[in-house]
């Protein structure tokens, strides 16, 4: 079993909708929860942490997580194109060197 | 804030030369410093992690090899490149914050081995 799981996709949403990107994960003694958006051809650059169980809202984008189900999600309103992008989620102990990345998930928001 | 610089950005070189990429931070004092390879398409593989000078740990047995000497200063290096080593090389600092601890990327080395 993969450690962290995502869809591959492309999930592809209309301008203007909401793109809901899901995450799980295996190792239940996980503390620290992030997404970070990858451009094509650039490196990855951090959207948004959460640490806690219920929803964290920053902006267009809200981070879900459930720590029984073992499940984080992020929440992209009023999509743009701008967002088109591929979401990686990961997942740490903190404290050091068990920082896990999903595969990722491709978004395309279409015009 | 810290800042995560890479060199070079990208990089072509013939099978069996050798390798060495960089990445220096500034802005933070003794990070966790991590160095992640990308193939084309595919999720991000942890190579190697220091938490400080001239403490390296690999992930991965392969052709290459890691290097701290200096507190922000991180090197990737190989003696004989292979086709499989291609990628996208992406370097990471790990800047506690209190009790939870963030990556941040570096923009990362294009590598072309022909």
């Amino acid at each position: 079993q993969k450690e962290v799981e995502q869809n591959s996709g492309p999930l592809s949403v209309p301008e203007g909708a909401i793109a809901s990107l899901n995450c799980t994960y295996s190792d239940r003694v996980s503390q620290s929860f992030f997404w970070y958006r990858q451009y094509s051809g650039k490196s990855p650059e951090l959207i948004m942490s959460i640490y806690s169980n219920g929803d964290k809202e920053d902006g267009r984008f809200t981070a879900q997580l459930n720590k029984a189900s073992q499940y984080v999600s992020l929440l992209i309103r009023d999509s743009q194109p701008s967002d088109s992008a591929t979401y990686l989620c990961a997942v740490s102990r903190n404290y050091g060197q068990n920082f896990v990345f999903g595969p990722g998930t491709r978004l395309s928001v279409l015009p | 804030s810290q800042t995560i610089h890479q060199w070079p950005a990208t990089l072509v070189q013939p099978v069996g030369s050798p390798l060495s990429l960089e990445c220096t931070v500034e802005g933070t004092s003794n990070p966790n410093l991590y160095w992640y390879r990308q193939a084309a398409g595919r999720g991000l593989q942890l190579l190697f992690y220091s938490i400080g000078i001239d403490q390296i740990s690999s992930e991965v047995p392969q052709n290459l090899s890691a290097s701290r000497p200096q507190d922000r200063q991180f090197i990737l290096s190989s003696k004989k490149l292979l086709l499989s080593d291609s990628g996208f090389y992406l370097c990471a600092s790990e800047a506690s914050r209190g009790s939870t601890d963030t990556q941040y990327f570096g923009p990362g080395t294009r590598l072309t081995v022909l």
